[in-house]
């Protein structure tokens, strides 16, 4: 079945840009919709975006001046990109499959992205 | 965008209660409306998608109905292993967005 696994530096410093990616194992990406979610500690979870295998995107308002995403179906993995960081973006990342309206399954295991000098 | 309510935002029950959490939507989204459960330290798990599909190898005790702007997560007889938080997610139009979430602990 298809797996997913973010990875990335754990740490970065404010004002800088974080980055991610996410590895897809098991399957195709084509045809579905390739999803961030970030979930600060003890609190809720918060959509980022998606991206299409097409490389459409669709950003969350919130975050849109801020955030690129991109799709490397040769290398079967897709990037988060989050300029500008302060510690409100310090969170735990994850990265998820998605088609159109429909859910977000499967989910990576999630990374921990602390933003400090 | 479109808000998600969800309540009660935490509640203690004992092994064998029947469990009901409620989620309402700002506007209709028809029946685009997912239930996740999230144990600490871990990935949300889908459990209902479509408002009342219960996902493969999910417990039958899980149940989800509504449509339009209200829908229900009902666990029939809750078990040990649910104790956990549960987050409702519409995906009826970006951006995606969850409710803030219920942590159902032990009575």
């Amino acid at each position: 079945q298809v797996q997913l696994q973010e990875s990335g530096p754990g740490l970065v410093k404010p004002s800088e840009t974080l980055s991610l990616s996410c590895s897809v194992s098991g399957g195709s990406m084509n045809s579905y919709y390739w999803s961030w979610v970030r979930q600060p500690a003890g609190k809720g979870l918060e959509w980022i975006g998606h991206i299409f295998t097409t490389g459409k995107t669709n950003y969350n308002p919130s975050l849109k001046s801020r955030v690129s995403m991109s799709i490397d179906t040769s290398k079967n993995q897709f990037s988060l990109r989050l300029s500008s960081v302060t510690a409100a973006d310090t969170a735990i990342y994850f990265c998820a499959r998605e088609q159109w309206q429909a859910p977000l399954d499967p989910w990576g295991q999630g990374t921990l992205v602390i933003v400090s000098s | 965008d479109i808000q998600m309510t969800q309540s009660p935002s935490s509640l203690s029950a004992s092994v064998g209660d029947r469990v009901t959490i409620t989620c309402r939507a700002s506007q209709s989204i028809s029946t685009h409306l997912n239930w996740y459960q999230q144990k600490p330290g871990k990935a949300p798990r889908l459990l209902i998608f479509l408002a009342s599909s219960l996902q493969s190898g999910v417990p039958s005790r899980f149940s989800g109905s509504g449509s339009g702007t209200d829908f229900t997560l009902t666990i029939s007889s809750l078990q040990p292993e649910d104790y956990a938080t549960y987050y409702c997610q519409q995906s009826s139009s970006p951006p995606r967005t969850f409710g803030q979430g219920t942590k159902v602990d032990i009575k």
